[in-house]
């Protein structure tokens, strides 16, 4: 059984610009949620994905949006980048939509500098 | 809106010492909690979850966790602390059916 993956491991942009982050879900699991970690903090959540529509979104400007895709990837987009973007993006995978049980599987998070 | 607060930034302790995070947890709802340990330059790893079945939750790598709803906790432990625990450790509150609220986090340092 795959774990979560991400690509890029690395990536920079310079302000204003428009980034792509990709993700793939655990096998088995149809939901995918993304979060953002300023550096020193604790993840934020900034919305989920199930079946290929968006279930939830956390306190974030529209600039960032998503996608999932029929093999339950999915992309994180983000728009006009910020020098306040800069940050670690990680992406989790679960089983199913939102009961209490499922256990939200992380991937090792792609790196996000702002210039 | 649940929430928790992680008490003390960074806790350092010595190799084979007990190793003790705390967590004080805000919700006005059962509770489903968990903790997260993230090593450096990676993602989060589950070590365990409370979902209400029983209070203590026992997890990977020697730790545990008590569930005390008097005291609005759930402090994570391990008896014996050992170099390789030394991480950053989150707990987290699911609030509705999909998110995770995280706290700050807990920079662990265990001492030779």
């Amino acid at each position: 059984e795959t774990g979560v993956t991400q690509s890029p491991t690395h990536l920079i942009k310079t302000r204003g610009q428009q980034v792509t982050l990709r993700c793939s879900s655990q096998s088995g699991h149809n939901t995918v949620s993304w979060y953002q970690q300023a550096l020193g903090q604790g993840p934020q959540f900034i919305f989920q994905y199930y079946r290929e529509e968006e279930n939830g979104r956390g306190n974030f400007p529209p600039r960032f949006s998503g996608l999932q895709f029929p093999n339950y990837s999915s992309e994180l987009n983000v728009n006009a980048l910020e020098l306040d973007d800069s940050a670690l993006y990680l992406c989790a995978s679960s089983r199913s939509r939102g009961t209490s049980t499922d256990t939200q599987y992380f991937g090792p998070g792609t790196r996000l500098t702002v210039l | 809106a649940q929430s928790v607060t992680q008490l003390g930034s960074h806790v350092s302790v010595s190799e084979g010492a007990l190793v003790l995070l705390r967590c004080n947890y805000s919700s006005s709802v059962p509770p489903y909690l968990f903790w997260y340990v993230q090593y450096p330059n990676q993602g989060l790893q589950l070590l365990l979850k409370y979902t209400s079945a029983a209070t203590l939750v026992k997890g990977i790598n020697g730790f545990e966790a008590e569930f005390k709803k008097s005291e609005t906790s759930f402090h994570l432990t391990k008896p014996s602390a050992h170099m390789s625990d030394a991480a950053e450790y989150f707990c987290a509150v699911l609030q509705g059916a999909q998110k995770l609220v995280f706290g700050q986090g807990t920079r662990l340092t265990i001492n030779p």
